[in-house]
């Protein structure tokens, strides 16, 4: 069961790039990495996905090394609207035993 | 597609009654589960279904029942509830082709005295 390790708060101004890092040193072959975002009073929400190397979407990209033991959420140019939790999930959901457990999120505040 | 729904939205329980918190997806996934969230806390894992007539357990289970007799529907039941009950209960189902993929449901806000 792979666990994972974000920061717990950060802060950021309106306009810069955000990188948020997930330790995941236990992380399984066939294991997943997620991204999700939640907003108060609200379920979360999917944003990105990969298993290896780079991974780029309209929202965000993923950045994975070789090792997969980490990997960084960057936001381009974030808005205050981007205020919100981000997870990091580390799991693969195939008809096997695995439970998909979540951290503890990191709390990213967006200053104007 | 309606997506994951979850009934009620909201629940007011007294200590040791029991209720059913409802569970339904309609895009043919194969896995779900139920998460709750306490306030300012994290989601913790309290079942999961990888099937139809396949449930296990999570994180934090006691005093929870599932069941899946159908892949749409997934109810998650409390026995005796107990005022650490309390919490925001998020349903989620994956599609079963690998990944972890999660749609999760809008939530239910139980709240038991």
């Amino acid at each position: 069961l792979a666990k994972t390790t974000q920061p717990i708060s950060m802060d950021s101004y309106e306009g810069q790039e955000v990188n948020i890092t997930c330790s995941h040193n236990n992380i399984a072959t066939n294991d997943y990495i997620t991204w999700y975002q939640q907003f108060p009073s609200q379920g979360p929400r999917f944003i990105i996905q990969g298993y290896k190397t780079k991974v780029t979407n309209e929202v965000a990209s993923l950045f994975i090394p070789a090792d997969r033991k980490s990997s960084t959420l960057s936001l381009p140019r974030v808005s205050l609207s981007d205020t919100a939790v981000y997870y990091c999930l580390v799991g693969w959901a195939n008809f096997g035993n695995e439970k998909l457990t979540f951290g503890t999120g990191t709390r990213l505040t967006i200053i104007p | 597609n309606a997506g994951v729904t979850q009934t009620p939205k909201f629940q007011v329980l007294k200590t040791g009654q029991s209720m059913t918190l409802q569970c339904a997806q309609d895009m043919n996934h194969e896995y779900m589960s139920w998460y709750r969230q306490d306030p300012g806390m994290g989601l913790r894992l309290i079942h999961y279904s990888v099937g139809a007539g396949i449930t296990d357990q999570g994180e934090v289970p006691n005093g929870y029942n599932v069941s899946r007799s159908t892949t749409e529907d997934f109810p998650l039941r409390l026995l005796s509830a107990a005022p650490s009950q309390t919490s925001v209960y998020f349903c989620a189902s994956t599609p079963g082709t690998g990944g972890n993929t999660q749609y999760f449901g809008p939530g239910t806000r139980l709240t038991v005295l």
